[in-house]
């Protein structure tokens, strides 16, 4: 079985300093993982995707996210917050269930704070 | 479409009514699936379509939830004699096969 475990519950930074959310995962086998992000009021949207190919993996607004086998971990990053990344952040991992498709197991996120 | 829509984006509803929450996936896509986002967790799977055929239902919670796809379109989740344990957002997601999966607001269910 799959599962991700998102470290912490709530990260605060401050505007123009490095932003850090954590990441573990166990999986049976070769994982594919992804990182989305969710706006208040907003539908969840897609930040960066990992499937075995290079284990570090570029995103949309500067994010972007290391896959580590030997740490089983995941983590996202971004060099410098900007206060619209205000939002929840989740760590993903699929799972195949065969007859061609996956679903997704969600951790149970990150609510990353900005401040001015 | 231009996106996942779910409607009604709010509900509430009486312990024991019968509800109905439907999603319009985007157009063409083949798979389709529910997740429900109890307040303070990650979505957790529900259910799952390819076209009209429902393949997996290994996550509905209780035999008071149902859910259809009748043209491999519209989805309908529908929950029967509502409990207080049932509110939550539930979220409907798209798919063309096993591709990206986009995700629309949800609909944000409270049992009074």
């Amino acid at each position: 079985a799959q599962s991700v475990t998102q470290l912490d519950s709530h990260v605060s930074v401050s505007e123009g300093t490095p932003v850090l959310l954590r990441c573990n995962y166990s999986s049976s086998y070769s994982p594919s993982l992804f990182w989305y992000v969710q706006h208040p009021n907003k539908g969840l949207q897609l930040l960066l995707k990992y499937t075995s190919a290079a284990t570090l993996v570029k995103g949309i607004n500067g994010f972007e996210a290391e896959f580590k086998k030997s740490e089983t971990s995941f983590h996202l990053t971004k060099p410098s917050a900007h206060m619209s990344d205000a939002a929840e952040y989740f760590c993903v991992v699929s799972a195949f269930r065969g007859s061609g498709y996956s679903t997704l197991t969600f951790g149970k996120g990150t609510m990353l704070l900005v401040s001015p | 479409g231009a996106g996942v829509s779910q409607s009604p984006r709010y509900k509430v509803a009486k312990r024991g009514q019968d509800v109905a929450l439907r999603c319009d996936p985007i157009s063409g896509h083949v798979s389709l699936f529910w997740y429900q986002q109890a307040l303070g967790q990650g979505p957790e799977f529900l259910t799952y379509f390819q076209n009209e055929a429902q393949l997996d239902k290994s996550g509905l919670p209780s035999d008071r939830f149902f859910a259809e796809r009748p043209e491999g379109s519209v989805s309908t989740l529908k929950i029967q004699r509502t409990q207080q344990e049932d509110s939550a957002v539930y979220l409907c997601a798209s798919s063309f096969r096993d591709t990206e999966a986009f995700f629309g607001q949800g609909t944000r269910l409270t049992v009074v």
